[in-house]
């Protein structure tokens, strides 16, 4: 069964904590990405990866860090330092560009993770 | 400027109606789009891609007008299982951007 896992489904952490978020998938993607989606609001970027060992900051990366060692894998922390991080996080994942059948594979999203800072 | 921007809705919309929604892009080089659905509380699922050509999947028309720089999705014989939010996107430079969302309502 092919599709991208993220886990834990709901978390919950008390100031000053680090939490780090999990995101696999088995779908042989080159490229992943994380999301924040706040309510009402649209997906902002925080960091993305088109290939092991190598991620790039999105749009909102201040507070946030990942890290890209497996294909599969591309977990993701939330510091201390993110002030305001109550948010619904999505992971995604996609074909690197230029490999796909168009310009770049669709974009799949996993089922998120609802972070609540306590 | 935003890189896409769509109307937020909500719609609200009889079953049976044939309803559309537009998005704007900024950035003539874009390279692919696509429609999303979001339920409440749920991921982005993938509605459809949008083809220069325009396509067609049962109730739904995905059209691409790159001169105006606008993606348009037309659902056609509404049911109350459309309701939800549908989000624009596409692919430029190594990178997804996301509309905010256009919120519709059917109605019974």
């Amino acid at each position: 069964d092919g599709g991208i896992t993220q886990s834990p489904k709901y978390l919950f952490r008390k100031e000053g904590q680090n939490v780090t978020l999990s995101c696999e998938q088995n779908l042989n993607h080159d490229a992943m990405y994380w999301y924040r989606q706040d309510p009402g609001q649209g997906l902002r970027l925080i960091y993305y990866s088109q290939i092991v060992n190598d991620f790039q900051k999105g749009d909102i990366a201040e507070g946030y860090s990942v890290s890209r060692e497996k294909k599969e894998s591309f977990p993701l922390t939330v510091t201390s330092a993110q002030k305001n991080p109550t948010a619904f996080y999505l992971c995604a994942s996609s074909t690197r560009p230029g490999t796909g059948t168009h310009f770049t594979d669709t974009q799949y999203f996993g089922p998120g993770t609802r972070l609540t800072v306590l | 400027r935003k890189e896409v921007e769509q109307d937020p809705g909500p719609f609200n919309v009889p079953e049976g109606a044939t309803v559309a929604f537009n998005c704007t892009y900024s950035n003539s080089a874009s390279q692919s789009f696509f429609w999303y659905r979001q339920d409440c509380r749920k991921e982005p699922k993938l509605l459809m891609s949008v083809y220069s050509s325009g396509n067609e999947d049962g109730r739904f028309t995905a059209q691409l007008n790159r001169a105006s720089q606008y993606i348009s999705l037309l659902i056609r014989d509404s049911k109350l299982s459309d309701s939800a939010t549908y989000l624009c996107a596409l692919y430029n430079f190594n990178k997804f951007y996301f509309g905010s969302g256009t919120k519709l309502n059917v109605k019974p």
